[in-house]
């Protein structure tokens, strides 16, 4: 069965930095492309960046564009999501989700006061 | 303002057919696969079709999905209670270099 366990979300204030973590379990980690997506409250869902199995290749979002950074690490399973420069409006619930969102996380939630 | 575009709302009553449509143009529906998913207050979404038209094991083929150049549509069928959810359509666009998503459509079983 497919696990994927977010991690890391949490308070921050404006212009600060966080390290959310997924764990991946129950498939072939390294085999598949891995996406993070966010949900501001009462919003809908934002794409937010995504990697190639062997992280050569990462596509972000144009608004977290030069902040965020996704990684992952194939021999530990995880994958991760560096947030600087933190802003009110990343203010949300953070999935991770594999290959073509076919298998999700329950999510974390990241929230940044102003 | 999404890159895709659906209704904000749906409504039909229990047996019904309802369908949700997604608007995008030629560098996302148009040239690449549409995905829709069920999101329930609280909880993951959930994937109901992908590569346009095909589902996942466990969905009920009641859902079922469709494209035709630059739009694509969602149809639900025997409409039930536990249908009441949010429901998205995703495409890869070639000009953002990225997925995007539609605004998502509010389905209520009235």
């Amino acid at each position: 069965e497919v696990q994927l366990v977010e991690s890391g979300g949490s308070l921050v204030q404006a212009g600060g930095s966080l390290r959310l973590s997924c764990a991946a379990s129950g498939f072939s980690f390294g085999s598949y492309w891995m996406s993070w997506v966010r949900q501001a409250p009462g919003k809908g869902l934002e794409w937010v960046a995504n990697i190639k199995p062997d992280g050569s290749e990462k596509y972000y979002v144009d608004s977290v564009k030069g902040r965020f950074t996704i990684s992952r690490d194939n021999a530990k399973n995880s994958l991760y999501l560096q947030m600087n420069s933190l802003r009110a409006e990343d203010t949300a619930v953070y999935y991770c989700a594999k290959d073509y969102f076919d298998n999700w996380g329950q999510g974390t939630l990241v929230t940044v006061s102003s | 303002q999404s890159v895709l575009t659906q209704p904000p709302s749906a409504s039909g009553t229990p047996g019904q057919r309802v369908t949700i449509s997604c608007s995008g143009s030629s560098s996302n529906l148009g040239n690449n696969y549409v995905y829709w998913y069920q999101q329930h207050p609280g909880t993951a979404p959930k994937l109901l079709v992908y590569r346009n038209y095909q589902r996942p094991s466990g969905v009920p083929d009641r859902f079922s999905g469709s494209k035709s150049g630059t739009s694509a549509s969602l149809a639900i069928s025997g409409l039930r209670s536990e249908d009441e959810a949010d429901y998205y359509c995703l495409a890869w666009d070639d000009s953002l270099s990225g997925w995007v998503f539609g605004g998502g459509t509010k389905l209520t079983v009235l």
